[in-house]
């Protein structure tokens, strides 16, 4: 089945260090999504690509990097730069065109600072 | 500034009657709604959607109602059950294959 697979889905980070969240998906998407979510908020968006090699910063990247080396992958490092990264974060995919340009999630990977 | 949000955190039902949820957004030029069901420790799911050119849209025990008048899109689940116990998530859309903007979720609770 075609799908989006977050891993892991647990994770913890000493302070000081740097983590990446990996996110693959085989639904031949061309978009990739990475949110924040927090208890109580809304998701926020801290990166998206539309295409392989290129990405650009939603509204909260400060302390987050990614890369889009190939179409299927998009992993998020999580740098010590980020203060406050306990959090849940989600990967998302999407087409670019057609009449249903929806998200599909990953089921997430939770982030705690240890 | 524009925002799409809910009006009810939390909302509490008995098992077999119909939900309602509710999303408020600001920007009139939005033109695709999403409703996403997110279970605990779990990513969104698709339900369902609409586009600003259609009032009502109907899946499975579900209903989208969207009022572009007063910006306002509700979700309607019938004979609702404990499975449909998760948060909720109205996402809207403002420019064609751009990124989706996400209200804060509300919490359905379905009680026995």
């Amino acid at each position: 089945d075609g799908g989006i697979t977050q891993s892991p889905k647990y994770l913890f980070r000493k302070e000081g260090q740097n983590v990446t969240l990996s996110c693959e998906q085989n639904l031949n998407h061309d978009a990739m999504y990475w949110y924040r979510q927090d208890p109580g908020q809304g998701l926020r968006l801290i990166y998206y690509s539309q295409i392989v090699n290129d990405f650009q910063k939603g509204d909260i990247a400060e302390g987050y990097s990614v890369s889009r080396e190939k179409k299927e992958s998009f992993p998020l490092t999580v740098t010590s730069a980020q203060k406050n990264p306990t959090a849940f974060y989600l990967c998302a995919s999407s087409v670019l065109a057609g009449p249903n340009y929806g998200y599909t999630f990953g089921s997430g990977t939770r982030l705690t600072v240890v | 500034g524009e925002s799409v949000g809910l009006h009810l955190p939390t909302l509490s039902v008995q098992e077999g009657d119909n939900s309602i949820i509710n999303c408020a957004y600001s920007n009139s030029a939005s033109d695709y709604f999403i409703w996403y069901k997110q279970e605990s420790g779990k990513g969104p799911q698709f339900i369902i959607d609409i586009r600003s050119n259609m009032d009502k849209r109907q899946g499975q025990r579900v209903t989208v109602l969207l009022n572009k008048t007063v910006k306002h899109l509700s979700l309607q689940i019938a004979a609702t059950q404990p499975g449909d116990s998760a948060v909720y998530f109205c996402a809207e859309n403002r420019n064609y294959g751009q990124n989706f903007v996400f209200g804060p979720g509300t919490r359905l609770s379905v009680l026995p």
